[in-house]
């Protein structure tokens, strides 16, 4: 069943600590996105990445980190150095022009 | 990219068909009109896209006016299942290339038993 998965699908933080979140793909398709979304806003762009090895910051890279060591994963950490990480974390694909996003994980910062 | 305008929300009886418009009055000859949804708490489903011809796939079609400054979306027989926020945007088709989605506020269509 190919398709973007996202984990864990709720996740709770204490402030001060790091967490990563899980992106896979097993679509084939080259460049993966992080976005975020806040409630009654639309998607703010974290990081991208085009190739295997190589990612880009997005408009709101901050207390943000990725990394994209194989083609079909590319892991969110949430650091601490980020003051407002309570959102919704999209994970999407691009092929063809087009965006296809995962289901999403929902963190809170208790 | 060229900004979009949709009605905030819409009620559709259940069975029936639902048309959501967009207005891209701004629109340049290159970028192409998408769709996406998203249910509530889930992550944004990809519809449709097209750039001047109408298409249709197995879950919309996309009507497209000759002068390419509006369209809608049909969905042909709305189920409950089909009440999600509807967002239509406009872009730049960059084969290749770094792309970033942006949603406006779109369309909130409640589908009605």
């Amino acid at each position: 069943d190919g398709g973007i998965t996202q984990s864990p699908k709720y996740l709770f933080r204490k402030e001060g600590q790091n967490v990563t979140l899980s992106c896979e793909q097993n679509l084939n398709h080259d460049a993966m996105y992080w976005y975020r979304q806040d409630p009654g806003q639309g998607l703010r762009l974290i990081y991208y990445s085009q190739i295997v090895n190589d990612f880009q910051k997005g408009d709101i890279a901050e207390g943000y980190s990725v990394s994209r060591e194989k083609k079909e994963s590319f892991p969110l950490t949430v650091t601490s150095a980020q003051k407002n990480p309570t959102a919704f974390y999209l994970c999407a694909t691009l092929y063809a022009d087009t965006q296809y996003f995962g289901p999403g994980t929902r963190l809170t910062v208790l | 990219d060229a900004k979009t305008t949709q009605p905030t929300s819409m009620d559709c009886a259940e069975g029936r068909a639902a048309n959501l418009p967009c207005n891209h009055s701004t629109i340049s000859g290159n970028e192409y009109v998408y769709w996406y949804r998203q249910i509530h708490s889930q992550g944004p489903q990809y519809i449709i896209h097209g750039l001047k011809n109408n298409e249709t796939n197995e879950m919309a079609s996309l009507i497209i006016t000759e002068d390419r400054k509006s369209s809608t979306l049909i969905l042909p027989h709305a189920t409950l299942r089909d009440t999600a926020v509807y967002y239509c945007i406009v872009r730049v088709a960059r084969s290749g290339g770094y792309q970033k989605v942006t949603f406006g506020t779109g369309t909130k269509l409640q589908v009605i038993p």
